[in-house]
């Protein structure tokens, strides 16, 4: 089946713990991307990658960071930097024409 | 990124009802993209315009990309239960790569 996976779709964490957030797809699509949503905003930029060991700050990096050793994998991980981290994390990808493609979310939680 | 003002916040209708959505920039996009967001999950492309004054549509949702290149527009005919969600204008601009997204239009449709 093709498409975006992210794991885990719930995760928990403790202030001043690292967290890293999976995603995964067999699209075979060169860029990927990830976004933060909050309770009634719109997405904002995390991070993206155009191609494999190459990635660019988005509007909101602070406190996060990011690989992409393969195609197929943009793993993002929220460190103890990023202040409010509880938000709803959304992995995407596109194939250059600027249609993007979601994966199901991640929500992580700070307790 | 790019500030889309998307409008209008929610709305509240009754089955059966059109309804309509729209979305400005201060800049100028080359694209423009309407997703539907479902509760917990990511969004999913409707329809996406790549022309101005281009009018496309899919199935009973239309939308258009406006001729200023700073707005676009979708209408929702004959609305059903299930168009229940958040809806997303996004798009790109001459200079930029990723997608700015607006804030979402919350829709709530009564039986």
């Amino acid at each position: 089946d093709g498409g975006i996976t992210q794991s885990p779709k719930y995760l928990f964490r403790k202030e001043g713990q690292n967290v890293t957030l999976s995603c995964e797809q067999n699209l075979n699509h060169d860029a990927m991307y990830w976004y933060r949503q909050d309770p009634g905003q719109g997405l904002r930029l995390i991070y993206y990658s155009q191609i494999v060991n190459d990635f660019q700050k988005g509007d909101i990096a602070e406190g996060y960071s990011v690989s992409r050793e393969k195609k197929e994998s943009f793993p993002l991980t929220v460190t103890s930097a990023q202040k409010n981290p509880t938000a709803f994390y959304l992995c995407a990808t596109d194939r250059g024409s600027t249609e993007a493609f979601f994966g199901q979310g991640t929500r992580l939680t700070v307790v | 990124g790019q500030q889309l003002n998307q409008s209008p916040q929610s709305m509240f209708i009754q089955e059966g009802e059109d309804v309509s959505m729209n979305c400005t920039s201060s800049s100028i996009f080359n694209t423009w993209l309407w997703y539907k967001q479902d509760p917990g999950e990511g969004p999913v492309l409707l329809i996406a315009l790549y022309k101005a004054g281009e009018l496309t549509s899919n199935g009973r949702l239309t939308a258009q990309f406006g001729t200023t290149r700073k707005d676009s527009f979708l209408n929702i005919s004959a609305s059903i239960p299930s168009d229940v969600g958040i809806y997303f204008c996004a798009g790109v601009t001459n200079s930029g790569y990723a997608l700015n997204f607006g804030k979402g239009t919350s829709l709530l449709v009564t039986p």
